[in-house]
């Protein structure tokens, strides 16, 4: 079975604070994609990134850097001078190669506060 | 580029109550389509979705249903709305071609059954 966990509930930081929020993932497919969106106040779900198996290199998108760790299943997200406008809930989720690939796993979320 | 329109933004509806929300994808073609709720714990929970037109695949047993009656345009209704089925309700749309694609979401509808 697939099943992502992003153990952090809420977190709350000050301005300007660099955060990073944890993602890992369980899944038998060798082959599999990983994702995170930004879901504002507002509601809508923001793609990030997308990021395969295959590729281990880490991402860097301004303030924003990924850490992809097939060794322990992870896929942490880091923001780094974090700002108020950073404030969101954040989900990391999963997709298989094998079978259905057309649907996501969903974690729970993190619930990200950046206080001025 | 593509977008995707989802309406209405929020809705407020009597229990027992017929339900119908549209979304709409444009700048694309054959996209695969997803209905989504997001109860208040923020979980995301997959309704529906759909390869093509007619072809729905249900996720959850449950009192909604949906239809796909054009290649862009995918509809959520109920016959009889109950009070679990106040949500915040996303529409997705990804490219078909190429595996694992990123979904791409509407800016929701916000249902309150009353």
């Amino acid at each position: 079975a697939q099943k992502v966990t992003q153990a952090q509930t809420e977190i709350s930081v000050v301005e300007k604070e660099d955060v990073t929020l944890d993602c890992v993932y369980e899944t038998r497919d060798t082959t599999y994609y990983l994702f995170w969106y930004k879901q504002p106040p507002s509601g809508e779900l923001v793609f990030l990134i997308r990021r395969n198996s295959f590729d281990e290199q880490n991402e860097i998108s301004g303030r924003y850097s990924w850490n992809f760790q097939k060794s322990t299943s992870s896929f942490n997200f880091t923001i780094t001078a974090s700002q108020v406008v950073d404030s969101a809930v954040y989900f990391c989720a999963l997709s298989g190669h094998a079978g259905n690939n057309r649907k996501l796993i969903w974690g729970l979320g993190t619930s990200l506060a950046v206080n001025p | 580029s593509q977008t995707i329109h989802q309406w209405p933004a929020t809705l407020v509806q009597p229990v027992g109550s017929p339900l119908s929300l549209e979304c709409t994808v444009e700048g694309t073609s054959n996209p695969n389509l997803y209905w989504y709720r997001q109860a208040a714990g923020r979980g995301l929970q997959l309704l529906f979705y759909s390869v093509g037109i007619g072809q729905i695949s249900s996720e959850v047993p449950q009192n909604l249903s949906a239809s796909r009656p054009q290649d862009r345009q995918f509809i959520l209704s109920s016959k009889k709305l109950l009070l679990s089925d106040s949500g915040f309700y996303l529409c997705a749309w990804s490219h078909r071609q190429g595996k694992n694609q990123p979904q791409h979401f509407g800016d929701g509808t916000r249902l309150s059954i009353l």
